[in-house]
């Protein structure tokens, strides 16, 4: 069975830092892996995905995850990080065969 | 376009009374899933529906949880009777094609339940 893991609870970084959210998976044959952000009282929302072919994958408010096989991870990615990126971000992995399973989830908080 | 809608976004109950939420997906979207999210976790999928079958109900407590999609386009989710630990939120999900293509879902904004 496929699994994520997320081995931060919590991130801070100060406005205008790069930022890193960690996520590995385990999962049989190729994996299908997406980045989640939740805002609060809201629905999860798509942020970026990878299927195949680049291992830098760009996707929505400027975010980019990099897929590196050799050590099962996707970790989210952003150059410049801003105040409203605050919000609490979720990993998920799915293979052919299995439905999507999610990580328990990072917070992060950009501090002005 | 719009998006998943949910209702209701809040629920109050007493344990041992029914409750139901209700999901209408994006148009055209053939794949609803229910997904159940405890506080500080990731959503864990219920059930997973292609237009009005259920695929995948492995997760999901019979005993007192019941879901059903009758003309394949919107859901509901009743539980019956309802335990404290069922305090939750139940999000809501579709997708446009059928699961094992790898399209990502769209997520309803969640009906927070709370058993007292």
């Amino acid at each position: 069975a496929q699994s994520v893991a997320q081995p931060e609870d919590q991130v801070n970084v100060a406005e205008g830092n790069p930022l890193t959210v960690k996520c590995t998976y385990s999962v049989s044959g190729n994996p299908y892996l997406f980045w989640y952000v939740q805002y609060p009282n809201r629905g999860l929302q798509f942020l970026l995905k990878y299927i195949t072919g680049d291992n830098l994958v760009k996707g929505s408010y400027g975010f980019e995850a990099e897929f590196n096989k050799s050590q099962t991870s996707f970790h989210l990615k952003k150059p410049s990080a801003l105040v409203s990126d605050s919000a609490l971000y979720f990993c998920a992995v799915r293979d052919f065969r299995n439905d999507m399973r999610f990580g328990a989830g990072t917070r992060l908080t950009v501090k002005p | 376009e719009a998006g998943v809608v949910q209702s209701p976004r809040y629920k109050i109950i007493e344990k041992k009374q029914p409750v139901a939420f209700w999901c209408n997906p994006i148009s055209g979207h053939n794949t609803l899933y229910w997904y159940l999210q405890n506080l500080g976790q990731g959503p864990e999928l219920l059930i997973r529906y292609e237009n009005e079958e259920a695929v995948d109900d492995s997760q999901l407590p019979k005993d007192r949880f019941s879901a059903e999609r009758l003309k394949g386009v919107d859901s509901t989710l009743k539980i019956q009777p309802a335990e404290l630990g069922d305090s939750a939120v139940y999000l809501c999900a579709s997708s446009l094609e059928p699961w094992g293509k790898h399209n990502e879902q769209f997520f309803g904004p969640g009906t927070r339940l709370t058993v007292l």
